[in-house]
């Protein structure tokens, strides 16, 4: 089945660790996205993808990095700079689209908590 | 900048009713409006998109209008059942963010449908 596989599902940081969640899509989507969800907020934009070897900051970007190496993957890295990093992380993808007619789609989310 | 909010944070109605779920934008130069649901725990599904030249669309029990000029979008479900519950979040995506494809997401509405 065609989608977007976020993993691991639960992870643990430790005191000035650097961790990297995975997304990988099968969906052959050019843009991919990085949110970030806390409690009872809605989801912000960390960073986003249109296309192989280039990204853009989203709105909260400090102390997180990603990268494109691949048209199916863009992982993200929470860096010990992200002082506040429990939150639950989603990865979305959609096709390069500029006419405003084609939604996101999203994976199951990563919970990332600090130990 | 644009905001996005929903009213009311929580919804509790018995089996059957009909509903309606309140998104409001306060910047109308939008591409779209989009609605998701999120099961706890639980990535984001695409339910309804509005394209910005749209007035509603329908699928299925549900609904959604939008009203571009006065900034408010609704989400109306018809004859609701317990497997409706969950939170749903509304989006608008940005003119002027080209093809990047970023979306504003409200704080969302959790619903509870009770037998």
């Amino acid at each position: 089945d065609g989608g977007i596989t976020q993993s691991p599902k639960y992870l643990f940081r430790k005191e000035g660790q650097n961790v990297t969640l995975s997304c990988e899509q099968n969906l052959n989507h050019d843009a991919m996205y990085w949110y970030r969800q806390d409690p009872g907020q809605g989801l912000r934009l960390i960073y986003y993808s249109q296309i192989v070897n280039d990204f853009q900051k989203g709105d909260i970007a400090e102390g997180y990095s990603v990268s494109r190496e691949k048209k199916e993957s863009f992982p993200l890295t929470v860096t010990s700079a992200q002082k506040n990093p429990t939150a639950f992380y989603l990865c979305a993808s959609s096709i390069d689209d500029r006419t405003g007619t084609q939604p996101q789609h999203f994976g199951d989310g990563t919970r990332l908590s600090i130990l | 900048k644009q905001e996005v909010t929903q009213i009311p944070a929580a919804l509790s109605v018995p089996e059957g009713e009909n509903l309606v779920l309140n998104c409001s934008f306060t910047d109308s130069a939008i591409y779209n409006l989009q609605w998701f649901r999120q099961d706890p725990g639980k990535g984001l599904t695409s339910l309804l998109l509005i394209q910005s030249s749209q007035r509603e669309q329908t699928s299925g029990r549900l609904n959604a209008s939008l009203d571009k000029s006065s900034g408010r979008s609704t989400l109306y479900i018809a004859a609701s059942q317990p497997g409706d519950s969950a939170t749903y979040l509304c989006a608008v995506r940005l003119l002027g963010s080209g093809n990047t494809g970023k979306l504003i997401f409200g704080q969302g509405t959790t619903l509870q449908v009770k037998p």
